[in-house]
């Protein structure tokens, strides 16, 4: 257990709709990172928030927002869902952008 | 730009055999961070290791050690004497300096250990 948390473990909606995916990080932790994981892609960065503030910026679509709030918690908003937003996505949080990275056990989302 | 490849997308071996991973990456930072994690069947990913870019030493923890050369861009992952639970895939990554973070990914190898 790497202390990150997300909910929901598995969320199955349709193509048009939005979810919100949820993320706690590890205790102590001050930044967060998400990702998406995917046949095609891979694992590709999505978006890094540090203490409340968006730190970096990925391959991240318009369609999609995330926030951290100040108990460090994020969210991550997908909208407008197309099936091709079927994946895992991961939520990860270290201490410092330069410390390794905690995964927790992700989120897979299905768009039908 | 910075990339990541693991050229072995499958590897199949039999139990208490030896094995290495291998992952090349390219930057051109000077300050960057390698790292492995292990993804089981169950989904989750594991933390394995990480290296700071100006650290060349050999590291060993268990069954596990890596090499890293700075010279030829490398930083392999070798199991001893692998056993079936070692079954997963595995990815190496690279960070980039602060004030990010982001970690990029090479497309990962799956590795197979049959008893």
């Amino acid at each position: 257990d790497s202390g990150v948390t997300q909910t929901p473990k598995h969320l199955i909606t349709a193509t048009g709709q939005r979810v919100t995916l949820r993320c706690s990080p590890r205790s102590g932790d001050l930044s967060v990172y998400w990702y998406q994981q995917s046949l095609d892609q891979g694992l590709q960065f999505l978006i890094q928030y540090y203490n409340g503030e968006e730190r970096a910026k990925g391959n991240i679509l318009e369609r999609f927002s995330a926030q951290q709030f100040p108990d460090l918690h994020s969210e991550l908003n997908l909208s407008s869902l197309e099936l091709g937003d079927s994946a895992l996505y991961f939520c990860a949080s270290s201490v410092d952008p330069r410390d390794e990275q905690f995964f927790g056990p992700g989120t897979r989302l299905t768009v039908l | 730009a910075q990339k990541v490849t693991q050229a072995q997308t499958e590897i199949s071996v039999v139990e208490k055999e030896d094995v290495t991973l291998d992952c090349v990456y390219e930057t051109r930072d000077t300050t960057y961070y390698l790292f492995w994690y292990k993804q089981p069947p169950s989904g989750e990913l594991v933390f394995l290791i990480r290296r700071n870019s100006f650290d060349e030493q050999n590291e060993i923890s268990g069954r596990y050690s890596w090499n890293f050369q700075k010279s030829t861009s490398s930083f392999n992952f070798t199991i001893t004497a692998s056993q079936v639970v070692d079954s997963a895939v595995y990815f190496c990554a690279l960070s980039e300096i602060p004030p990010g973070g982001k970690l990029i990914f090479g497309q990962g190898t799956e590795l197979s250990v049959k008893p």
